[in-house]
């Protein structure tokens, strides 16, 4: 069974350009979760999606969004990129059940120069 | 809000040695623990879990006992090896095990020499 696929793996970005993240949930997992991880602020819960439907955010700005797809993939979308949004970018899905918790994915890892 | 605390590291071991990283947690429900290991270049895997008070989670040899009297979910292991070297993430989900958000601890990097 394949795990959680982010892509890219490695991304690097100009200050003010946008970006997007894919996540591939494994087969059947309908919840999807994206965290952001920095050696300041550690991992950080950016927003959850489950059917579609964007059931829970953190306390992230405006700048930072994400959507599902009826297939459960999941994108987020960082606008009006900063320094300080570099960061490794974490996709976890999990089954209806939450019996075997979150997996996780390797990551994109994010530059902003 | 609910928040995680994790001993700072790094916990620097010989090998097979005993391994102790704390953690405490605050939270107003009643959360599921979790620990979490992350090794180089990779994303998160689940360690083991506990899903009510006196709980304990088990995994490769690592234990972890849910504690209510002491809000704490240590994580430990009677022999440690080389290849358990990486940052170990203790996190909570405060609505119960089938929950949407995890709040993590600061995490602690394990050291495991020769």
């Amino acid at each position: 069974k394949a795990g959680v696929t982010q892509t890219p793996r490695y991304l690097i970005k100009t200050r003010g350009q946008q970006v997007t993240l894919s996540c591939s949930p494994i087969s059947g997992h309908r919840s999807v979760s994206w965290y952001q991880q920095t050696p300041g602020q550690g991992l950080q819960f950016l927003f959850e999606y489950f059917s579609e439907t964007q059931r829970n955010k953190g306390n992230f700005p405006g700048r930072f969004s994400g959507r599902q797809f009826s297939n459960s993939r999941s994108e987020m979308n960082v606008s009006t990129l900063e320094l300080g949004d570099s960061a490794l970018y974490l996709c976890a899905s999990r089954d209806g059940s939450g019996e075997l918790g979150y997996t996780f994915g390797s990551g994109t890892r994010l530059t902003v120069v | 809000g609910d928040s995680v605390t994790q001993m700072e590291g790094p916990v620097t071991l010989s090998e097979e040695a005993f391994l102790t990283i704390n953690c405490t947690y605050t939270a107003t429900g009643y959360p599921s623990l979790f620990w979490y290991v992350q090794y180089p270049g990779e994303g998160l895997q689940l360690l083991l879990k506990a899903t009510k008070a006196d709980d304990k989670g088990s995994n490769k040899g690592f234990e972890a006992t849910y504690r209510k009297e002491t809000t704490s979910f240590h994580l430990e292991k009677g022999s440690v090896q080389v290849s358990d070297s990486a940052v170990y993430f203790c996190a909570l989900s405060d609505q119960g095990y089938n929950t949407d958000k995890l709040i993590f601890g600061t995490g602690t990097r394990l050291q495991v020499f020769p």
